[in-house]
């Protein structure tokens, strides 16, 4: 189980825009702290995909954006393509956990 | 742009202790923070640990009674000791960096997978 929870899977069809949920509470996202996104492509490492406060590194589109609210954080992806479908992973930092890092489940993005 | 590369067994008995190394190029190891994340095959992430080039190691509060990780300036390499491993143990090991700024794992290693198996 999880600390931060995601959906397990999304789809869209190309040129769409999906949204890919995490969710927290007053502990990891709720306390302020930032969350981390990463892509993971079918037998290869994750990647960062956006950083704090919708930072991109180098590379990344700006299809991709986050937000967050409350114990709540979303990924945009607007313009849906093939090679946008992958493994997408939320990250965070929990005070119940001696501030440690805690992930998210993990939501499969399936390009129909 | 920094590259990692992790090495080391990718089969190790039960009881006894997993040990990889990450190897850093294209950047110095004594500029920056590192970590390894693991994820088990079809499963989600975890991390286990991350540490300065001070060797100021922080680690996964279910994991801090079996993990070590240290560096070596010397070799440009941070290293994971995982001890008294079991089948649960069995994943792919990702060595990365770690931005100290915003608290992301900012660049990965390939990943080598590991099994704890007799």
């Amino acid at each position: 189980q999880s600390v931060l929870t995601q959906p397990p899977s999304v789809s869209g069809a190309p040129g769409q825009r999906v949204t890919i949920s995490c969710t927290g509470t007053s502990s990891n996202l709720g306390a302020g702290y930032d969350v981390h996104w990463y892509y993971q492509l079918p037998g290869t490492s994750p990647k960062l995909l956006i950083s704090g406060y919708n930072n991109r590194p180098s590379g990344v589109p700006d299809r991709f954006s986050g937000s967050k609210s409350g114990t709540s954080a979303s990924l945009a992806i607007t313009g849906l393509q093939a090679e946008d479908e992958a493994d997408y992973y939320c990250q965070s930092y929990d005070n119940s956990l001696s501030d440690y890092v805690v992930f998210g489940g993990g939501t499969r993005l399936t390009v129909l | 742009q920094v590259q990692l590369q992790e090495s080391g067994p990718g089969l190790v008995k039960p009881s006894e202790t997993l040990s990889l190394t990450c190897t850093v190029s294209g950047g110095s190891i004594s500029s920056y923070f590192w970590g390894w994340i693991r994820q088990p095959p079809g499963k989600g992430l975890q991390c286990i640990g991350y540490i300065s080039y001070t060797g100021s190691a922080r680690y996964n509060p279910s994991l801090e009674s079996r993990a070590t990780i240290s560096v070596d300036m010397s070799k440009n390499q941070f290293s994971l000791k995982l001890s008294s491993v079991t089948a649960a143990d069995t994943a792919i090991y990702y060595c990365t960096s770690f931005s100290g700024y915003d608290g992301s794992f900012d660049y990965w290693g390939p990943g080598t997978l590991v099994t704890v198996s007799s």
